[in-house]
């Protein structure tokens, strides 16, 4: 089935350490997004990416970084640097330009 | 930039009709999206408008009006499943990307 794969569903990061959150799509899409999500609180737009090899920060990029070296895959960073990254972490893809995105499940990521 | 204001909750009773309201201040207005998002899960998408009426899909309708910045999503024959979040989100064409603007959420919570 093609679709958004996200993981780990859960993750834990020590102080001081970055963590990697992957995002798998088969769906042949050209456009990737990463969200945040606090608790209550909308999604807010950390990075997107409109074609392989190219991304672009959100309004949140702070802390974070990505990469889009395939089309299918576009992988999440939270660095040390981003001092609350406790949160519920959605990736995000779409087809064409008039197109919804459609959302993997999302990865948890906690402090330790 | 753009603002989009939602309520924050709203209860209604199994079998009853839900209007979620949402306002939305941008320039370049390109399109408003509904989704669900179900406690803890991805939002799933449910409807798009670009132009101004009503968009019917069963038990669901949004409606749009651009000259207001107003659209509401209406939830008929309320079912105890329809428990969830409902986020409005808005896309500009002077937002590169193609990106959207989401509310903070309305949480429906449906009463037997």
């Amino acid at each position: 089935d093609g679709g958004i794969t996200q993981s780990p569903k859960y993750l834990f990061r020590k102080e001081g350490q970055n963590v990697t959150l992957s995002c798998e799509q088969n769906l042949n899409h050209d456009a990737m997004y990463w969200y945040r999500q606090d608790p209550g609180q909308g999604l807010r737009l950390i990075y997107y990416s409109q074609i392989v090899n190219d991304f672009q920060k959100g309004d949140i990029a702070e802390g974070y970084s990505v990469s889009r070296e395939k089309k299918e895959s576009f992988p999440l960073t939270v660095t040390s640097a981003q001092k609350n990254p406790t949160a519920f972490y959605l990736c995000a893809s779409r087809a064409g330009s008039n197109q919804p995105q459609h959302f993997g499940d999302g990865t948890r990521l906690s402090i330790l | 930039g753009q603002n989009i204001d939602q309520p924050t909750e709203m209860t209604a009773t199994e079998g009853a009709i839900v209007q979620i309201n949402c306002t939305y201040q941008t320039s370049g207005f390109n399109g408003l999206f509904w989704y669900q998002q179900h406690a803890g899960e991805a939002p799933t998408f449910l409807s798009y408008n670009v132009l101004d009426g009503l968009e019917e899909k069963g038990r669901f309708s949004s409606f749009l009006s651009r000259s207001k910045g107003y659209s509401y999503l209406l939830l008929k024959e309320l079912q105890m499943k329809d428990s969830a979040s409902y986020l409005c989100a808005v896309r500009s064409f002077k937002a590169a990307g193609n990106k959207l603007t989401f509310g903070g959420g309305t949480r429906v919570l449906v009463k037997p």
